[in-house]
């Protein structure tokens, strides 16, 4: 089966660092995304892990361990702009197919 | 530009009138999709496509039809709308391959009345 979870919803203040946890099951595995999408628009892409690890991009890092089936994404320095849901998605059978979560829904507080 | 284009932005009809969503894209990519999002559920894919004549359902199939003639275009055909399939729908490309992401199309939200 193919399962993706993540929390529903999270809210931090901004300036902050917020860490935004996905765990995953999938039939086949090769590699884990990250996409941001603000309400009414189209999810846009943030980053991609196939080995464990951390990625860092700018204010942005993602981080994959493939034996526990988990990711996160890590947000420094919060932006008002960062509110936005944000979605964790597996690539299965070696490039043939996606499975996205539910979405995380981030508030930032000034 | 590379993009995905995806029409129309918005659409309200009526139960049992047929309709299509259209997207094409000018990148070249092998794979294409459709996925619908709503309210607490996430996107969830209706069918995607391999390449020109090849096509799969997703996790929610049901009540929708696709083709892929042409590597480009990627309709979606609702045959008979109904109210539950009021929803945002986004169509998706990408080259196909280990670490090749989703470009998405600007979404339809669509109205069955």
């Amino acid at each position: 089966g193919q399962n993706i979870d993540q929390p529903t919803e999270m809210t931090a203040t901004e300036g902050a660092i917020v860490q935004i946890n996905c765990t995953y099951q999938t039939s086949g595995f090769n590699g884990l995304f990250w996409y941001q999408q603000h309400a009414g628009e189209a999810p846009t892409f943030l980053s991609y892990n196939v080995l464990d690890g951390l990625e860092e991009k700018g204010r942005f890092s993602s981080f994959l361990s493939r034996s526990k089936g988990y990711s996160y994404l890590l947000l420094k320095e919060l932006q008002m702009k960062d509110s936005a849901s944000y979605l964790c998605a597996a690539m299965d059978n070696y490039g043939q197919n996606f499975v996205f979560g539910p979405g995380t829904r981030l508030s930032v507080l000034p | 530009e590379a993009q995905v284009t995806q029409n129309p932005r918005y659409l309200i009809t009526v139960t049992g009138k047929k309709l299509t969503v259209t997207c094409s894209q000018n990148m070249n990519h092998e794979y294409m999709s459709w996925y619908r999002q709503d309210p607490g559920l996430g996107l969830r894919q209706i069918y995607y496509s391999m390449n020109v004549e090849v096509t799969d359902k997703g996790d929610v199939p049901e009540g929708y039809k696709v083709s892929r003639k042409e590597k480009r275009n990627f309709p979606l055909i609702l045959e008979s709308p109904s109210p539950n399939q009021t929803s945002l729908y986004f169509c998706a490309s990408s080259p196909r391959g280990a670490g090749e992401k989703l470009f998405f199309g600007s979404g339809t939200q669509l109205s069955v009345l």
